[in-house]
């Protein structure tokens, strides 16, 4: 079946260090790509998307660009702050048979120290 | 206020009393959906639903019920909790159809924390 692979956390960085979450999936069709946050105590929120091969989502200075031949959807951003604490997930929207299923990562832990 | 509202966002029961807990959404959308947020394990989708009296199985559905009889309510009903569905419950929706909100982007509720003792 589908599935959804990111690297394991925590992740610890320094302010303004690049970050790079990796993400890869396996899916029978073509599913759509999301990255959601989840801050502390609070539910997931949107990210980014992409709904189709080489789109690159972007958002508050985060990117990630959907990977067909590599089955990526890596998460990056150039510097980060210490706001962008938090978990990452990587989902995928596997539309196959006219269904909408989700499948989520198990999240990685991002902590930015000032 | 856009918002996905759940209920309660603290539960303490005993194994085998049934519990019911409540998703309702303002924003008409036409897709909802149950998952559980377990630790090392990340969400796993419970069962969801793509429009009035349309339901479907999830990854995990063993143990949980649900159903959607109006558009904006998808209440989330554990016959006989047993100690292992303790976790933290997130109800989410998203549109399906054209809108000025991107399809398939969903929403979610604030988590209901549920133990089973």
């Amino acid at each position: 079946g589908d599935s959804v692979t990111q690297m394991e956390g925590p992740v610890t960085l320094s302010e303004e260090a690049f970050l790079t979450i990796n993400c890869t999936y396996t899916a029978t069709g073509y599913p759509s790509l999301f990255w959601y946050v989840q801050y502390p105590g609070e539910g997931l929120q949107l990210l980014l998307k992409a709904t189709k091969a080489d789109d690159k989502g972007s958002n508050k200075g985060f990117e990630a660009t959907y990977r067909k031949e590599t089955t990526s959807f890596h998460l990056e951003k150039g510097s980060v702050q210490v706001s962008d604490s938090a978990v990452y997930f990587c989902a995928l929207s596997d539309r196959a048979s006219g269904t909408y299923k989700y499948i989520f990562g198990t999240g990685t832990r991002l902590k930015v120290l000032a | 206020e856009a918002q996905v509202t759940q209920n309660p966002r603290y539960l303490i029961t005993v194994t085998g009393k049934k519990l019911t807990v409540t998703c309702s959404q303002n924003m008409n959308h036409e897709y909802m959906s149950w998952y559980r947020q377990d630790p090392g394990l990340g969400l796993r989708q419970i069962y969801y639903s793509m429009n009035v009296e349309v339901t479907d199985k999830g990854d995990v559905p063993e143990g949980y019920k649900v159903s959607r009889k109006e558009k904006r309510n998808f209440p989330l009903i554990l016959e006989s909790p047993s100690p292992n569905q303790t976790s933290l419950y997130f109800c989410a929706s998203s549109p399906l159809s054209g809108g000025p909100v991107p399809k398939e982007t969903q929403y979610f509720g604030p988590g209901t924390r549920l133990l089973v003792l």
